[in-house]
């Protein structure tokens, strides 16, 4: 079955390293997503992409990339990490269908278990 | 985006009807209402979406009023697997998720 995957499923880190959080689709969807997760403020988007060679940042992008190699992967980066940064990530991808009506599966986002990282 | 208000949290009784509302009262005529959900300690899951339309899957019904300025989504035979945050929210269809606070449902036995 199609599936989307994460990993590591549970990361401990020191301030300043860089770490990568994988994100794999198996649905051969376009567009892929990163989101953050924190008591009190619901899920944030980081960055996103709509394919190959395509990024563009999301609302607290700074501090994370990614890229965009193929279809089925979007690493989130973190470039020197901080204790700020100790959170849950999911990553998300969903199909960009060129039908239109309620039944388009466009906006219906798939997400991942998630990665808890903690930066100490 | 629409701004979108939940109640904070709601409780119901399992093998009963949830209910749970949302106020998006400055929706555009563009803009179409989703709902997801969390389980603890999982990603979100697409429950529904829906414009005008009152709207039914496997899942749950969406039930959206005349004027589009508020909607609520029923789960009809709450289950304790139920017990989840349910966010709902407004946008445009080719806008990516802006997701708030949501409602937590308790179901209890």
């Amino acid at each position: 079955d199609a599936e989307i995957t994460q990993s590591p499923r549970h990361k401990i880190t020191e301030t300043g390293r860089q770490v990568t959080l994988a994100c794999h689709q198996t649905w051969n969807h376009n567009n892929m997503f990163w989101y953050r997760q924190d008591l009190g403020h619901g899920l944030r988007l980081i960055h996103y992409s709509y394919g190959v060679q395509d990024t563009n940042k999301g609302e607290v992008s700074d501090g994370y990339s990614v890229s965009r190699s193929n279809t089925e992967d979007l690493p989130l980066t973190l470039e020197s990490a901080a204790s700020s940064q100790t959170s849950v990530y999911f990553c998300a991808s969903s199909d960009q269908s060129s039908t239109d009506g309620l039944a388009g599966a466009y906006n219906e986002q798939f997400f991942g278990p998630g990665t808890r990282l903690t930066v100490l | 985006d629409a701004k979108t208000t939940q109640p904070p949290s709601m409780d119901c009784a399992e093998g009963r009807a949830a209910n749970l509302p949302c106020n998006h009262s400055t929706i555009s005529g563009n803009e179409y209402v989703y709902w997801y959900r969390q389980i603890h300690s999982q990603g979100p899951q697409y429950i529904i979406h829906g414009l005008k339309n009152n709207e039914t899957n496997e899942m749950a019904s969406l039930i959206i009023t005349e004027d589009r300025k508020s909607s609520t989504l029923i789960l009809p035979h709450a289950t304790l697997r139920d017990t989840a945050v349910y966010y709902c929210i407004v946008k445009p269809r080719f806008q990516k998720l802006v997701f708030g606070t949501g409602t937590r449902l308790l179901v209890s036995p």
